[in-house]
């Protein structure tokens, strides 16, 4: 089954909200999860890293003040997009890892956010 | 030049054919490597590892050349139920992951 879940699974805003997207480990105690954005027939794009109890890491050329992570507990990181826009639209997931070896990584089921 | 990269296809097979493709690496001190399948709207979900050695899955063959930075991935006998997007992954350090874009693969009756 499922080990990482997502809320919502779909969003629909007008321009100019803020859209917060949960991402929940279940059964795992999760101190490092990831953001990442797909736009359409495009790569996985990694946007932060979530670390429980501090700061969250971003790659270059995402900003941090439009995206806010929070991971205030070991099962649960958010992604709030603040006063989003058109171009925001996008398919976000998150994932976790450090429950298998190797590396692997378990995605939740996305979000699919429409900004009109 | 991006980190990984694919033929993006369509791969458009009919049922019961063998269909491979490959993907390149830009870093040589990748660790990791992984075939990950994503079917349309839904999440990525591992579809196997890939060892220095090659390994085997059921129908399903990956090979990793290090000398030349390519992976590659084999489907035997396709079924319809293969038709989806196929998602090259390369781990470099720490927990990160790059994707590739994807090649298409469809498997028609």
């Amino acid at each position: 089954g499922a080990v990482v879940s997502q809320h919502p699974s779909w969003v629909i805003c007008k321009s100019g909200t803020s859209v917060k997207i949960e991402c929940r480990s279940l059964d795992f105690q999760a101190t490092t999860m990831f953001w990442y954005r797909q736009f359409p027939k495009q790569s996985l794009m990694l946007m932060a890293t979530s670390n429980e109890g501090s700061k969250a890491t971003y790659e270059q050329g995402v900003e941090k003040d439009k995206f806010l992570i929070n991971h205030a507990s070991l099962t649960l990181s958010t992604l709030t997009v603040t006063s989003a826009h058109p171009e925001d639209s996008s398919f976000y997931i998150c994932s976790e890892s450090g429950r298998a070896s190797r590396n692997e990584q378990f995605f939740g089921p996305g979000t699919r956010l429409t900004v009109l | 030049r991006k980190e990984v990269e694919q033929d993006p296809g369509p791969f458009n097979v009919p049922e019961g054919a063998t269909v491979a493709f490959n993907c390149t690496y830009s870093n040589s001190a990748s660790q990791s490597f992984f075939w990950y399948r994503q079917d349309c709207r839904k999440e990525p979900k591992l579809l196997m590892s890939v060892y220095s050695s090659g390994n085997e899955d059921g129908r399903f063959t990956a090979q990793l050349n290090r000398a030349s930075q390519y992976i590659s991935l084999l489907i035997r006998d396709s079924k319809l139920s293969d038709s989806a997007t196929y998602l090259c992954v390369v781990n470099v350090n720490d927990y990160k992951l790059s994707f590739g874009a994807g090649t298409t693969v469809t498997v028609r009756a």
